[in-house]
């Protein structure tokens, strides 16, 4: 079974800094997606950034960015330029080869990021 | 655009009465995925759902809950004869695409957190 793993609980950053959040995932699989959601204190899952396993370049979603590391199996979040409204749970969750019958995303447990002013 | 839609956002159930979840997808989206949050948490998968059919239920409790979503209406997560251990939000998500394909990300819904009495 594929499990996902953020060795950070907590982490903190000061307003316009750059902060990394860990991820790492053990798979058998080759074929595989990865994200990042982000929960605020309102309880939404948003989507935050996306990879394809089969894509070896990095995604980029404006101040966010990975560092995908498929033979370490890591999927670290770049935040730059921290904001005040990205302090929240962030989770890291993997999804199986696409058509192989893999449904479910397997989340880790979370960091929660706070942004200091 | 609306989002997924959930209601309630909040409910509370005393020992033994049941719960009834809903859940509309985005707009266009025909598959939806219930999810629960246990405190300090990440989110576990519970069912996958398309049209009428229960594709994956690998995730839900064997007795006591179940899913359905009809040719018509929202999706519902039904919890009978709920117990404290059920107390958690519970996530819906829906996609576009069949599970599996490119067009596949699943966007979340903003929970109903359930407290059992």
């Amino acid at each position: 079974a594929q499990t996902v793993t953020q060795s950070q609980p907590e982490m903190s950053v000061q307003e316009a800094e750059t902060v990394t959040l860990s991820c790492t995932y053990d798979t058998s699989e080759s074929d595989y997606y990865l994200f990042w959601y982000k929960q605020p204190p309102s309880r939404q899952m948003i989507l935050v950034i996306r990879q394809e396993a089969y894509k070896q370049q990095n995604a980029t979603e404006n101040r966010f960015s990975v560092n995908f590391q498929k033979a370490a199996k890591s999927f670290s979040l770049k935040i730059s330029d921290s904001q005040l409204g990205d302090a929240a749970m962030y989770f890291c969750a993997y999804r199986g080869k696409p058509g192989a019958g893999s449904y479910q995303l397997t989340f880790g447990k979370g960091t929660k990021l706070s942004v200091i002013p | 655009n609306a989002g997924v839609m959930q209601n309630p956002r909040h409910l509370v159930r005393r020992r033994g009465q049941e719960a009834r979840l809903r859940c509309s997808p985005m707009k266009g989206h025909s598959h939806v995925y219930w999810y629960r949050q246990l405190p300090e948490e990440g989110l576990k998968f519970m069912v996958y759902l398309q049209k009428e059919n229960i594709i994956d239920e690998s995730g839900m409790p064997k007795e006591r809950f179940s899913a359905e979503f009809p040719k018509e209406g929202p999706s519902i997560l039904r919890i009978q004869q709920v117990v404290r251990g059920d107390s958690a939000a519970y996530f819906c998500a829906s996609s576009p695409g069949a599970s599996g394909s490119s067009t596949d990300t699943q966007y979340f819904g903003p929970g109903t957190r359930l407290t059992v009495l």
